[in-house]
């Protein structure tokens, strides 16, 4: 098993800009989550997924969308970057309420 | 408002010591209690966790002490290694077999762990 992947591992792009960050899991895992670490912040919960279809906000969803059409992808998407969402972004999974598994994150600077 | 607090961003103490992590909570809600430990450039990974109704749980040299009454947890490695040094994070979610967000973690700001030779 790969467990969670996360692409790309580091992006850089200037304000207004979209972008896609993508996450994977190959363990069947019904619950999917994204979170967002900034220095002296902790991780912080974005978005998160029960199920394939079905998606709520977590503590800090402005500025993202989520969608999740299948089991196994649960991807981040920024319509118009901004400065403020220059961060780490780690995607989790895990199955019901077990500890979660985290993919290894992406680097994202915001010019 | 900060549910899950790790006050002190940073520890240090001699290989072969015991570390002492401290957890506080204040949401009375939260009933499942885990810890990841987190390399540079690397995601968070699962340590250890402790559900409400226990007050103890241990795997090998981790063990988590849970005082519910007190909103208060800690984590304990002993003996301390050199590879132990990481960042550790606390981490807090409802019960996750009863909670439709069943997995929603808060976590705390994290604490430096030095462990030195």
């Amino acid at each position: 098993n790969a467990g969670v992947t996360q692409t790309p591992k580091f992006q850089v792009l200037k304000t207004g800009q979209s972008m896609t960050l993508q996450c994977a899991q190959d363990m069947n895992h019904e619950y999917m989550s994204w979170y967002r670490q900034d220095p002296g912040m902790g991780l912080r919960l974005i978005h998160y997924s029960v199920g394939a279809g079905i998606t709520d906000q977590g503590e800090v969803p402005n500025g993202y969308n989520v969608s999740r059409s299948t089991t196994e992808d649960f991807p981040l998407r920024l319509l118009s970057a901004a400065p403020s969402q220059t961060s780490v972004y780690f995607c989790a999974s895990s199955y019901r309420g077990v500890a979660q598994y985290f993919g290894p994150g992406t680097r994202l600077t915001v010019l | 408002d900060q549910q899950v607090k790790q006050n002190s961003p940073s520890l240090s103490v001699q290989e072969g010591r015991i570390s002492i992590l401290n957890c506080d909570y204040t949401n009375s809600m939260f009933d499942y209690f885990l810890w990841y430990k987190k390399y540079p450039a690397e995601g968070p990974t699962f340590l250890i966790s402790i559900s409400s109704i226990k007050d103890k749980n241990e795997d090998g040299r981790f063990t988590v002490f849970l005082n519910k009454s007190a909103k208060h947890l800690s984590l304990h490695i002993v003996p301390s290694q050199p590879g132990d040094s990481a960042v550790y994070f606390c981490a807090a979610s409802g019960h996750p077999l009863f909670t439709g967000a069943n997995s929603k973690l808060t976590f705390g700001k994290g604490i430096t762990l030095s462990v030195r030779p």
